[in-house]
């Protein structure tokens, strides 16, 4: 069964400074890969997703995930961030052609001015 | 810019008590997901549908959780009796295509958090 490992529930780092967002995964085929972001009772918004082809992905609001598997892990960087990047973070995984998502269980990122 | 829709935002309930949460997904959208998410914790699927058929429920709680899509557009989310552990977010998404589209992006409504007393 394909399952989502999200390391850290809490990660803080300042203004300005890197943000790496840990994700490793498990699927017995090729998976799709994704990162959602959640701002406090809003739904769930697409950052970026690895489907096929380069396994650097580029996302909106600056944020980028590369796809390695050879260590089984899909992490989320941004180069500098931002007050406004403080939100919840979910790394998800499809199995091949099925549709269903399994969420990890989410990383809180705070920054700190 | 097409949004997924959901109403109630908010709901306080009673143990016992009938709720039931509505969504309406982008239009054209053939694949409408009903998600229950508990605070601290990621999204788990309840129910999805394709058109108007139910194409995976096996995580929806049938005792007392019932899903339709009667017309294959909105669609309701129902719980009776509703039981403390019940109180979450529950979301509503919706993707373009079906089955088989892997890698597909879900697009989200605003959710609708529900406190069971």
């Amino acid at each position: 069964a394909q399952s989502v490992t999200q390391l850290g529930s809490h990660v803080s780092v300042s203004e300005g400074a890197l943000v790496l967002l840990r994700c490793n995964y498990s699927s017995s085929v090729p998976p799709y890969l994704f990162w959602y972001v959640q701002y406090p009772n809003q739904g769930l918004q697409l950052l970026l997703k690895y489907t096929t082809g380069a396994t650097l992905v580029k996302g909106i609001n600056g944020f980028e995930a590369e796809f390695k598997k050879s260590e089984t892990s899909f992490h989320l960087t941004k180069p500098s961030a931002h007050m406004s990047d403080a939100a919840e973070y979910f790394c998800a995984v499809t199995k091949g052609s099925a549709s269903k998502i399994i969420f990890g269980s989410g990383t809180r990122l705070s920054i700190r001015p | 810019e097409a949004e997924v829709a959901q109403s109630p935002r908010y709901k306080i309930t009673e143990k016992s008590q009938a709720v039931a949460f509505w969504c309406d997904p982008i239009s054209g959208h053939a694949t409408l997901y009903w998600y229950r998410q508990i605070l601290g914790q990621g999204p788990e699927l309840l129910v999805q549908f394709q058109d108007e058929s139910v194409v995976d429920d096996s995580q929806l709680p049938k005792d007392r959780f019932s899903a339709e899509r009667l017309k294959g557009v909105d669609s309701t989310l129902k719980i009776q009796p509703a039981e403390l552990g019940d109180s979450a977010m529950y979301l509503c998404a919706s993707s373009l295509g079906g089955p088989g589209q892997g890698g597909e992006t879900q697009y989200f409504g605003p959710g609708t958090r529900l406190l069971v007393l």
